[in-house]
């Protein structure tokens, strides 16, 4: 059984303060995808890595994949409370026919 | 381009009853996959359909069922309601075979509510 542990759980932070969310996984996936979820709606795809050791930025948010395909991270620089919200990374299994396996999420909590 | 949409949004079933959900894709997507989200469990996938196949299934039991039409919409139906299946019912689509094709696109979702 595929898994992805998704560290932290919870993150209560300040405005303007940097963070990582990691995500670790024994497995390797062909893909992964960053998305982020506002409470009642859908996940928001933010990034897809695909190349062991792929790094893609998007403002101020920087995700890394890592050279084994196994484990991302995705770090913010200098945080806003528009940044609030839940984080969940989601490997796609080889093979399986575009089944994502999901983290159990990061909840960010930026205080102004 | 218009977003994956689904239908309803919010439904409130009794234990026992059977319901259908419903998911449009984005144009020109023709892979649908379906998702339950709780809290306990987070985001479980539950099966994919492209070209009206199931191609993969999540460990559900077999009250959990969906299909797909020609035009790449797609319904999934929960029989015999259970406490438990109350969740967001999450859709999500992707265009295969092609480049980018394991970008999935989620939908708003359903909020579904078992009494």
């Amino acid at each position: 059984t595929q898994l992805l542990e998704q560290s932290p759980q919870f993150l209560s932070i300040q405005e303007g303060e940097n963070l990582t969310v990691y995500c670790n996984s024994s497995s390797v996936f062909s893909s992964l995808q960053w998305y982020r979820q506002e409470p009642g709606e859908g996940p928001v795809l933010l990034v897809t890595v695909v190349t062991g050791g792929e790094v893609k930025k998007l403002k101020r948010l920087t995700f890394q994949f890592g050279d084994a395909r196994k484990d991302s991270s995705l770090h913010i620089t200098a945080a806003q409370p528009g940044d609030t919200g839940l984080y969940l990374c989601a490997g796609e299994v080889s093979g399986g026919y575009n089944k994502l396996i999901f983290g159990a999420g990061t909840r960010l909590a930026v205080h102004p | 381009k218009a977003g994956v949409t689904q239908t309803p949004r919010y439904l409130i079933k009794t234990r026992g009853q059977q319901v259908t959900l419903s998911c449009s894709p984005i144009s020109g997507h023709r892979s649908v996959s379906w998702y339950q989200q709780t809290p306990g469990q987070g985001l479980q996938f539950l099966f994919e359909y492209f070209s009206e196949t199931q191609r993969n299934k999540g460990n559900f039991p077999g009250r959990f069922s969906g299909r797909q039409f020609s035009n790449s919409r797609s319904e999934m139906n929960v029989s015999t309601l259970e406490l438990g299946d109350s969740a967001l019912y999450l859709c999500a689509s992707s265009f295969t075979p092609g480049l980018a094709d394991y970008e999935q696109y989620f939908g708003p979702g359903t909020r579904l509510t078992v009494t």
